[in-house]
């Protein structure tokens, strides 16, 4: 069964600092994607970035990078020069190419401090 | 429209009613998703569209919950009977296709479920 694990509720940064959400995983797939989504308090559910398990090379945009480690299962996201705008709940996803649907972890709570 | 729209965007109800929520994808988005978020949890999945079709309805807690996709766009979900368990965010995401190579789903504001 696919299973995603955020183990920190809750986070805090002060501006301009980085800071990096953990998050592991299990399937039993080779075939699959993982994601980070952002959920400010409007509630939008918003992709931050995605990695293909197929690519060894770690994803970035702009300040968000990951850390990708297949065999650990383990997809940790870096927020370089933290914004106040970043403050929101983090979750990690993750999709398997054999099913229709993504399965979140718990989520993890950023907050930003000027 | 630019992004998906969901209605209402707050709903109160009593317990035992009816309620419909609403969901209008991404204008040529095939794939249609319904996630449910509780309070300190992260999104679960409910159904899938493809086209009209529900082609994966394994997340729906029971026979009270029920979804359409008449004409392949906008979506309902309709709940029987509410209980107050089902008290919580519904969450609908769409995405072009919804086939591999996997496409990002995009998600609208999500409707907040109040069933006293």
């Amino acid at each position: 069964a696919q299973t995603v694990t955020q183990s920190q509720p809750e986070m805090s940064v002060q501006e301009a600092e980085t800071v990096t959400l953990s998050c592991t995983y299990d399937t039993s797939e080779n075939n699959y994607y993982l994601f980070w989504y952002k959920q400010p308090p409007s509630r939008q559910m918003i992709l931050v970035i995605r990695q293909e398990a197929y690519k060894q090379q770690n994803a970035t945009e702009n300040r968000f990078s990951v850390n990708f480690q297949k065999a650990a299962k383990s997809f940790s996201l870096k927020i370089s020069d933290s914004q106040l705008g970043d403050t929101a709940m983090y979750f990690c996803a993750l999709f398997e190419g054999g099913s229709e649907k993504l399965v979140f972890g718990k989520g993890m709570k950023l907050t930003v401090n000027p | 429209g630019a992004g998906v729209s969901q209605t209402p965007s707050n709903k109160v109800t009593e317990k035992g009613k009816y309620v419909e929520l609403r969901c209008d994808p991404i204008s040529g988005h095939t794939a249609l998703y319904w996630y449910r978020q509780s309070l300190g949890q992260g999104p679960e999945f409910l159904i899938y569209f493809q086209g009209t079709g529900a082609a994966d309805d394994s997340g729906l807690p029971n026979d009270r919950f029920f979804a359409v996709r008449p004409e392949g766009s906008v979506s309902t979900l309709k709940i029987q009977r509410t209980e107050r368990g089902d008290s919580a965010v519904y969450l609908c995401a769409s995405s072009l296709s919804g086939r591999v190579p996997i496409e990002t789903q995009y998600f609208g504001p999500g409707t907040r479920l109040l069933v006293l």
